[in-house]
């Protein structure tokens, strides 16, 4: 059974502060990750993928990668209000399909 | 990205009835997927869908229940068969529009009431 584990949250963070959002899986042969952003009511909206190890930065996002941990984090720096949402952790295998996590429920209060 | 429309946004139905979804991206995709996402739940695979052949169910997912239609590669339905309030849901069909399911992209999904 492949897994993909979050922190269901609810993560409250202050305006303006770092939140730091983890994922972790059980199959090594994952070779993609991505990030998902779904605010209640609508569909998932992809924000990052990642492929190898290490930080990958996209604004206020950065993703990080260590693949001997099997694990995966999203950072979102200065965060704001409009953050608050459900974050969705997603994990690939070659050749395989999607397996998505549980999500996170990020709260950024003002 | 791909821009996807999905019909309908929401709807109520009675236990018993059959309700259609239709799937509608604006570019030509190989593979369309269909997901599920009970209330405060994550996503969780139906089905692939691939233009000119016979859908892939995931497991404790069956045809006669949710049968899909792929007629091109820009349409694709998903019904939800002799519906029970277990199988209200929201319902989301995504695609991956490069090809090789290096990512994937999600319409505005169906939101779905079964009484």
């Amino acid at each position: 059974q492949k897994e993909v584990e979050q922190n269901s949250g609810p993560l409250s963070v202050p305006e303006g502060a770092i939140a730091s959002l983890n994922c972790t899986y059980s199959d090594r042969g994952s070779q993609s990750f991505f990030w998902y952003r779904q605010y209640s009511g609508k569909s998932p909206e992809l924000i990052m993928s990642i492929y190898s190890n290490g930080d990958k930065e996209d604004g206020r996002f950065t993703a990080q990668l260590n693949k001997a941990s099997q694990y995966v984090s999203l950072l979102i720096r200065d965060s704001q209000p409009s953050d608050s949402a459900t974050y969705l952790c997603a994990v690939k295998a070659g050749g395989q399909n999607f397996v998505f996590g549980p999500g996170t429920r990020l709260s950024v209060l003002p | 990205s791909a821009v996807i429309s999905q019909k309908p946004s929401r709807d109520i139905c009675q236990r018993g009835t059959s309700l259609t979804i239709q799937c509608q991206v604006d570019s030509q995709v190989t593979m369309m997927f269909w997901y599920r996402q009970q209330p405060g739940q994550s996503l969780t695979l139906i089905a692939t869908a691939n233009q000119g052949s016979e859908a892939t169910y995931e497991s404790g997912f069956v045809i006669d229940k949710f049968p899909i239609s792929r007629p091109n590669l820009t349409f694709s339905t998903l019904t939800v068969s002799n519906m029970s309030p277990e199988d209200s849901s929201i319902y989301l069909c995504s695609v991956d529009p490069l090809g090789g399911q290096e990512t994937q992209y999600f319409g505005p999904g169906t939101r779905l009431l079964v009484l």
